[in-house]
């Protein structure tokens, strides 16, 4: 059963043009993470939920922007994508209890091309 | 900064072999790691994890070691298959509680037959 599950798959969007990706979760879990992984690269952190507060890293560019409507979707929207914004965009989920480490569970990824 | 770094890029091994993938982490603040495998073309999956008050944990054909001392963590492999050719990460959490990880460079292993 899927838990984690990102759509579309593949995307292709124009230099310039606007592409939203998308997230959902049947985990119930209450944080949600987006990440960029470019080739033969380790998962970049762009930013996360936690419950409804939004977290971004300090690097990550302005163009790229969040919005989570509720506990099961998560949106990543690239506002003005540039031939540097080629890759794979992973999402992921944990659940949060304090004092114990929690392992994330990722989604299959959007491979996005820009032209 | 925190970081989380692998020694080795790349891991060849011959079907049936033990394999061995190091990592190094730098954030004396991180009490869980943990080990993914990421197959070409999908995400990364979870193998096995480890908390600091251990020193070692095993699953089915892996273990992972932790060596708090000199901040070292290791997957080993028993019996390695060509199904298990991918990048492997490692990542720790720097100490949060709510599942935020940072993860390490990946170290591809390939398993020739």
């Amino acid at each position: 059963d899927a838990m984690v599950i990102q759509n579309p798959r593949y995307q292709v969007t124009q230099f310039g043009k606007p592409v939203t990706l998308s997230c959902s979760q049947t985990l119930n879990h209450n944080v949600m993470y987006w990440y960029q992984q470019k080739s033969s690269q380790a998962p970049k952190l762009l930013f996360h939920y936690y419950d409804k507060d939004f977290n971004n890293e300090a690097d990550t560019p302005d163009n790229f922007q969040s919005r989570r409507p509720n506990t099961s979707f998560c949106f990543l929207d690239i506002r003005s994508p540039g031939l540097g914004d080629a890759a794979m965009y992973l999402c992921a989920t944990s659940r949060s209890n304090r004092g114990r480490g929690h392992e994330q569970y990722f989604g299959p990824g959007t491979r996005l091309t820009v032209t | 900064g925190e970081s989380v770094g692998l020694h080795l890029p790349t891991l060849s091994v011959q079907e049936g072999d033990n394999s061995i993938i190091n990592c190094a982490y730098s954030n004396s603040a991180s009490d869980y790691f943990i080990w993914y495998k990421q197959e070409s073309g999908k995400g990364p999956q979870f193998i096995i994890d480890i908390r600091s008050n251990m020193d070692k944990r095993q699953g089915q054909r892996v273990t992972v070691l932790l060596n708090k001392t000199v901040k070292h963590l290791s997957l080993q492999i028993a019996a390695t298959q060509p199904g298990d050719s991918a990048v492997y990460f490692c990542a720790e959490n720097g100490g949060t509680s709510y599942g935020k990880l940072t993860f390490g460079q990946g170290t591809i292993l390939t398993v020739h037959p």
